[in-house]
């Protein structure tokens, strides 16, 4: 069954280091690739996106992913993160099993950055 | 403001009971998915519906069911419920079905008690 691993349950960071989230994904076929987060007591909201073209995206609030085809994985970036990236991140993978598109979504990313 | 619409924002009810969820989705989108979010399993893909009609299904119990109607809106309907039940339950809709991004609503809390 297709599948989405998150590796860091938890992360700490202090303000000003750098973030690296890991996703992989276990589908062989085409997919289509996001990131989404999740402040505090909000909705997920959808941080990038890869459908195709160059495997290097960038989104919003300075984060980017780069999809390594090669090692189904789609990692998360952020050079310099910020109190305010205090969230939840989820990555999703919404492929084509058996002809119909469904979202699958890891288990997430709590990361705390500490002022 | 994802420009989707979930209500009631929190609901408290007994085991046993029955409830529903509503999700009014973007204007223009024709694809509705629900989600369940909880502390101990994540969030995990219940049903998608697709301009009316079912498209995908996920985790979603027997006594949990859905329906997207004609006017685009859907509904979650849990039964029976257990204290299990209680989580987030997300919804999220789409342009098409195939592959667009997902925008989220703000999630309805189902505590059962």
């Amino acid at each position: 069954a297709q599948s989405v691993s998150q590796h860091n349950h938890h992360v700490i960071l202090s303000e000003a280091a750098s973030l690296e989230l890991g996703c992989n994904y276990s589908y062989g076929g085409t997919v289509n690739l996001f990131w989404y987060v999740q402040y505090p007591g909000q909705h997920l909201q959808l941080l990038l996106k890869y459908f195709s073209g160059d495997p290097l995206v960038k989104g919003i609030k300075g984060f980017e992913a780069e999809f390594i085809k090669s090692k189904f994985s789609f990692n998360l970036r952020k050079p310099s993160v910020q109190w305010s990236d205090t969230a939840e991140y989820f990555c999703a993978v919404n492929a084509l099993p058996g002809g119909t598109y469904k979202y699958i979504f890891g288990t997430g990313t709590r990361l705390k950055v500490l002022a | 403001d994802s420009g989707v619409t979930q209500t009631p924002k929190h609901l408290i009810t007994a085991t046993g009971q029955r409830v529903t969820l509503r999700c009014s989705p973007r204007s223009g989108d024709l694809s509705v998915y629900w989600y369940q979010q909880s502390l101990d399993q994540g969030l995990q893909f219940l049903i998608q519906y697709y301009n009316g009609e079912e498209r995908a299904k996920g985790n979603i119990l027997e006594r949990f069911s859905a329906q997207q109607f004609p006017d685009l809106h859907s509904e979650l309907n849990l039964s029976s419920l257990e204290l299990g039940d209680s989580a987030l339950y997300f919804c999220a809709s789409s342009s098409t079905g195939t592959g667009s991004e997902a925008f989220f609503g703000q999630g309805t809390r189902l505590t059962v008690v």
